[in-house]
């Protein structure tokens, strides 16, 4: 079995602040795991993913995330937030080819 | 860029009606989902489906669900006799397949169902 925890269901920043979004999962295997981001009457856009090759992974945008195994965690930064970055974000553990376990997503609001 | 679409983005209907929504996957692509996200909670997989067939289903995918690729292009969901909590958004994903690389899936933007 698998599962994601999204530790924060809100974070909000200031513009041209850093962002922190904690996500823990839990796998009985070697997982993949990614992070999509959904802005509002748009559909889920695959921001970054983590497949066994390197631990720090960069996506779009600016973000990147680090895979932690001995700490179960990938959780999803940015150096500077961007008012255009306020959207859900989700992290997202999947078996391979297999179907995806999504968190409750987290809202992160960014404020001028 | 390829993109998933879906239609309607909303489908008002009545309990006990039938549904079906609708999704074009990325033309290249081989494997297609369905995933619900009721109001507040948690995005949920329903069904993977390859090659003409169900190849994954979850609980919430029962005897009133079914899915179908009618053509080429398109990818259905139908719902026979829709009941209060099958109001959520369903998100049509799709994904190349085939190596390690290329299962990434591509979400639609999803159709908003209310049951009344």
């Amino acid at each position: 079995a698998q599962s994601v925890t999204q530790l924060d269901s809100h974070v909000s920043v200031s513009e041209g602040t850093p962002v922190l979004l904690r996500c823990n999962y839990s796998s009985s295997y070697s997982p993949s795991l990614f992070w999509y981001v959904q802005h509002p009457n748009k559909g889920l856009q695959l921001l970054l993913k983590y497949t066994s090759a390197a631990t720090l992974v960069k996506g779009i945008n600016g973000f990147e995330a680090e895979f932690k195994k001995s700490e179960t965690s990938f959780h999803l930064t940015k150096p500077s937030a961007h008012m255009s970055d306020a959207a859900e974000y989700f992290c997202v553990v999947s078996k391979g080819y297999s179907t995806l376990t999504f968190g409750k997503g987290t809202m992160l609001l960014v404020s001028p | 860029e390829p993109e998933v679409t879906q239609t309607p983005s909303h489908q008002v209907t009545q309990m006990g009606q039938e549904v079906i929504l609708r999704c074009v996957p990325i033309s290249n692509h081989l494997y297609f989902y369905w995933y619900r996200q009721i109001l507040g909670q948690k995005v949920e997989f329903l069904v993977s489906f390859y090659n003409n067939e169900i190849s994954e289903k979850s609980e919430i995918f029962d005897d009133q669900f079914s899915v179908e690729r009618p053509d080429g292009s398109n990818f259905t969901l139908k719902i026979r006799s829709t009941k209060l909590e099958d109001s959520a958004m369903y998100f049509c994903a799709s994904s190349e397949g085939g190596t390690r690389n290329s299962y990434e899936q591509y979400f639609g933007p999803g159709t908003r169902l209310t049951v009344t």
